[in-house]
């Protein structure tokens, strides 16, 4: 059984960085075709995709806040860690990690979805 | 990248079929083979329902397919049941080796 779950601030700053920690189990981020990604939603709006990690540490990002993402794994502690820099109110959301496997060619798509966890940015 | 397009809203009656579309472009939907889509009940983690454009989970129902035509992909649920009112999301793989979600569809089930 696949499980996910996200950790982290549930408060922060402007202008701070945001640190949140994806913890899962029931599979390896060492096994080929494997990738974690973080996807976001507003209240009351749409989904939104931030970035994935792939088995091999190949790494894409949102093009729009690509300049504010860092994603990493620790594959021993199976974690994957997002960052974002320079937070804003807007960035206000509920922040899923999600488990792209083997049918989701490419990281096409996410068979398992943690929680979420919400993330308010306010002073 | 924007989003994809999707009806803010659509409705049914039990037993009736329904049907989202999902609008992008070359560079993402009609490009490729990609295209999934996702139940999301309030306060609840989203539910991969189809991906690779028809292709279902195991253990998801077979009334709801999934299918592309050059720039839009749909979702089809037939036989509508109670327990299918939720926000349904489209996504698909990108000309960038991104993701981009669709603006997603309120089911409301009358």
């Amino acid at each position: 059984q696949i499980t996910l779950k996200e950790s982290g601030p549930t408060l922060v700053k402007p202008t701070q960085t945001l640190t949140l920690t994806c913890t899962f189990s029931g599979f390896s981020l060492s096994t080929s075709g494997v990738g974690v990604g973080w996807i976001r939603q507003p209240p009351g709006k749409a989904l939104e995709w931030l970035a994935l990690i792939y088995w091999d540490d190949d790494k894409r990002y949102s093009p729009s806040l690509k300049s504010r993402l860092t994603i990493t794994k620790d594959t021993s502690k199976n974690q994957v860690v997002l960052t974002m820099t320079n937070m804003d109110p807007v960035d206000t959301a509920t922040y899923y990690c999600a488990h792209s496997g083997f049918d989701c060619s490419g990281g096409s798509c996410y068979e398992s979805w943690g929680q979420g966890t919400l993330v308010t940015v306010s002073s | 990248q924007s989003a994809l397009t999707q009806p803010a809203s659509v409705s049914g009656s039990p037993g009736q079929s329904i049907t989202i579309s999902c609008t992008g472009t070359s560079s993402d939907v009609g490009g490729y083979n990609y295209v999934s889509w996702y139940q999301h009940h309030p306060g609840k983690a989203p539910k991969l329902m189809i991906y690779e454009v028809s292709n279902r989970p195991s253990g998801v129902s077979n009334r709801f397919s999934g299918s592309k035509s050059g720039n839009t992909a749909s979702l089809t649920i037939s036989g509508l049941q109670a327990e299918d009112e939720a926000d349904y999301y489209c996504s698909s793989y990108t000309s960038s080796s991104t993701l981009v979600f669709g603006g997603g569809t309120k089911l409301t089930v009358l």
